[in-house]
């Protein structure tokens, strides 16, 4: 499983209030990645990161930014969090020479 | 634009007939992914593949790089394959291209 966990697994919280996911990766993968998941949307990407303090935008990016301090912590927020922020919220890390993708288990984020 | 496709987008079957799940892309691609997602649940990689094909149980990937496409077959199905099974493709810049998945519901 690569190692990847993510916290919490579920949150539900107000329109407004700050919101952090954490990815946590035990095993030092360059590239990580945080996506949304909504139904007929399928995976969209917000942000990814290719080294502690490298990161780039998504094609999802607005109201979210992310860091990187440390290779094993990919952190996502959600400054002010808004009711189409309700998602599920999957950490990735790509591994080996074709870049294959393992995921987190995934967070359930409720904005009410 | 979308550079993955995948068909059909639903699919319900009877347990035990054989299933085919279908992928083309429109970019060049190094390495093309099977990903399965069960309800509810996260998500896996099943196969990784360049050329060729590959088996994993009951499970056979197939890609024709010439025309884009990719196929995944399951034989035997059973209630424990219904699931989302999403193909992805990756780009130049370490990002991928994601299908839409294909949901699959196997009747026992």
């Amino acid at each position: 499983d690569a190692g990847i966990t993510q916290s919490p697994r579920h949150k539900v919280t107000e329109t407004g209030t700050p919101v952090t996911l954490r990815c946590h990766q035990t095993e030092n993968h360059r590239y990580m990645y945080w996506y949304r998941q909504d139904p007929g949307h399928g995976l969209r990407l917000i942000h990814y990161s290719y080294g502690v303090k490298d990161t780039d935008k998504g094609e999802v990016s607005d109201g979210y930014s992310v860091s990187r301090s440390k290779t094993e912590d990919f952190l996502l927020t959600l400054e002010s969090a808004t009711s189409s922020q309700t998602s599920v919220y999957f950490c990735a890390i790509t591994s080996g020479v074709y870049n294959e993708q393992f995921f987190g288990p995934g967070t359930r984020l409720t904005v009410l | 634009k979308n550079e993955v496709e995948q068909s059909p987008q639903n699919l319900t079957a009877q347990e035990g007939e054989f299933i085919t799940i279908n992928c083309s892309y429109s970019v060049g691609i190094s390495a093309l992914h099977w990903l399965q997602q069960h309800p509810g649940g996260g998500i896996v990689s099943l196969f990784m593949l360049s050329s060729g094909k590959k088996k994993h149980g009951r499970l056979i990937a197939t890609i024709n790089i010439q025309e884009k496409h990719s196929s995944l077959h399951i034989t035997a199905s059973h209630p424990r394959d219904s699931a989302v099974y999403i193909c992805a493709v990756p780009n130049t810049g370490n990002q991928f291209y994601f299908g839409t998945g294909t949901s699959l519901t196997v009747i026992p």
